[in-house]
């Protein structure tokens, strides 16, 4: 089975801060990560599919890249709405999903 | 606005069941892979089940296999997760979701909670 790790687990930023989360897989996923962002008593929210790809509506200030096995998430300019907890996630074949351990952004 | 909205949790005794139901609404359900995430107390997301357009191929995590089975009803734009032989570590919040090309989900019911406790 594949693992996922994230660095760090937690992270204390100030609003203006550029943010930088890395997940690593355990294996070869080519570019099949997704990253989620989970405020407090609320659903996860995709931020972006196949390690780079913006979805609709996230900010212009979220960005992900990576391949293989390596991966990051960086925030530019962190805002008060992005102070939560956010998740990597590889997909494999047979539609197998692996969710990484998660990592806390929260106010330094 | 599309929706998915579950229900059916509740407080359960170990060894019990239940059978988890998402409402599924303003999208073509019958075209999307759909999948179960659960989160226990405090801890983090954990994927727990997949199922194909038709219901003709399903996905479990290990841990489950056997004892939950995903199932759904394209008539009733409906997705269910049926959960037997609960233990105390099933204690979570169990999400219903949409996937986007079967890779990621993005779009997310509100969750129901699960208690497992005697």
């Amino acid at each position: 089975d594949i693992q996922m790790t994230q660095s760090p687990s937690t992270l204390s930023a100030s609003v203006g801060d550029r943010v930088i989360i890395t997940c690593r897989a355990s294996q070869n996923i080519n570019s099949w990560l997704a990253w989620y962002q989970q405020r407090p008593g609320k659903a996860p929210k995709l931020l972006i599919s196949k390690a780079s790809n913006l979805e609709t509506g996230v900010p212009s200030r979220f960005s992900g890249s990576g391949s293989g096995t390596e991966f990051t998430l960086t925030i530019n300019s962190l805002q008060p709405d992005d102070f939560a907890t956010y998740y990597c996630q590889q997909y494999t074949s047979y539609s197998i999903f692996t969710f990484g351990p998660g990592t806390k952004v929260d106010i330094k | 606005e599309v929706q998915l909205v579950e229900s059916g949790g509740g407080l359960v005794q170990p060894g019990g069941s239940l059978r988890l139901s998402c409402a599924a609404s303003k999208f073509t359900f019958s075209t999307y892979w759909m999948g179960w995430v659960r989160q226990a107390p405090g801890k983090g997301l954990e994927w727990v089940a997949n199922i194909k357009q038709d219901g003709s191929e399903k996905y479990y995590v290990d841990f489950v296999k056997g004892r939950f089975t995903i199932s759904r009803d394209n008539a009733e734009n409906s997705l269910y997760l049926q959960i037997n032989s609960l233990r105390a570590e099933d204690t979570a919040v169990y999400y219903c979701a949409r996937t986007v090309g079967a890779t990621a989900f993005d779009i997310w019911g509100q969750g129901t909670l699960v208690t497992v406790s005697s």
